[in-house]
C-alpha cells in the first residue's frame, strides 16, 4: 500500500544545530512529495515540494530536502536551527490520484 | 486577506447537535478538501470535491456530509456530533503550481464535542 512514514514524532535540537526530519514513502512509482509546517494555532504552510525537476529542493525559511529514489526518502534539513523553527512538520505525498497522503507529523523543539 | 478562510475558528458543541463548518476560498481553484487532524495521526481526508458537481468520500467520511455550494464554498456538516469527532478540521484547495497540483490550507477550526 502507498504510504508516508515520518520517523520520530518528536525531535529536539539546540539552537544553531542541524535540523534533520525524516520522511520515507512506500510506492513503486516515485510520487510528488511535499513538506508542510504548522505553527501553533495556525494552518499548514507549504515549505517545499519535489516535482522531479531536481532532487535537491530549496524551500522557504532556509529549509531544503533531498529526494533519494534508492532510499525512497525525502528528508528535510536546515543547517542552523532558529527558535522560530519550533513547529510541527508534515511530509505528504501525491501518489498520482490528486489526493495527499500525510505522514503522522514531527514536532520540532528548539533548545536555547 | 487570507486565500482560504474557515468559520468558525473555534466551536464547542454538545453530543447529538448538528454543526456546520464553512470554508471559502479566493484562489479560484476547482478542487477543495476537508481533513481532520488528531494528535499522532496526522491529517486524514474526510471528503473532497474536484468541481461543484463532484463530491467524493475520503478515508474517514462516516458521520460527516458536505455541500459544495459554489466553486468558492465547501461546507462540512456533522449531522449528530459525537465526542470522538473532537478534532482540528482543515479545509484546503488545490491548483497547479509549477506543474504540480499543490494544496493550500485554511487556518483550521477547532471543534470540541462534549
Amino acid at each position: 500500500a502507498q504510504s508516508v512514514t515520518q520517523l520520530g514524532s518528536h525531535v529536539s535540537v539546540s539552537e544553531g544545530a542541524l535540523v534533520l526530519l525524516r520522511c520515507n514513502y512506500s510506492s513503486s512509482v516515485p510520487p510528488y512529495l511535499f513538506w508542510y509546517v504548522q505553527y501553533p494555532n495556525q494552518g499548514l504552510q507549504l515549505l517545499l515540494k519535489y516535482t522531479s525537476a531536481a532532487t535537491l529542493v530549496k524551500g522557504i525559511n532556509g529549509f531544503e530536502a533531498e529526494f533519494k529514489k534508492s532510499e525512497t526518502s525525502f528528508h528535510l534539513t536546515k543547517p542552523s536551527a532558529h527558535m522560530s523553527d519550533a513547529a510541527e512538520y508534515f511530509c505528504a505525498a501525491n501518489f498520482g490520484n490528486e489526493k495527499l497522503t500525510f505522514g503522522t507529523g514531527t514536532r520540532l523543539t528548539i533548545i536555547p | 486577506d487570507a486565500d482560504v478562510t474557515q468559520t468558525p475558528r473555534n466551536r464547542i458543541t454538545k453530543t447529538g447537535k448538528r454543526i456546520m463548518l464553512e470554508c471559502s476560498q479566493t484562489k479560484g481553484h476547482d478542487r477543495m478538501y476537508w481533513y481532520r487532524q488528531d494528535p499522532g495521526l496526522g491529517l486524514r481526508l474526510i471528503y473532497y470535491s474536484f468541481d461543484v458537481k463532484d463530491i467524493n468520500k475520503g478515508e474517514i467520511s462516516d458521520g460527516y456530509s458536505v455541500s459544495r455550494q459554489a466553486q468558492a464554498k465547501f461546507s462540512l456538516s456533522l449531522e449528530s456530533a459525537i465526542p470522538n469527532q473532537t478534532a482540528l478540521y482543515f479545509c484546503a484547495t488545490s491548483g497547479l503550481a509549477g506543474g504540480v497540483d499543490t494544496q493550500y490550507f485554511g487556518p483550521g477550526t477547532r471543534l470540541t464535542v462534549l
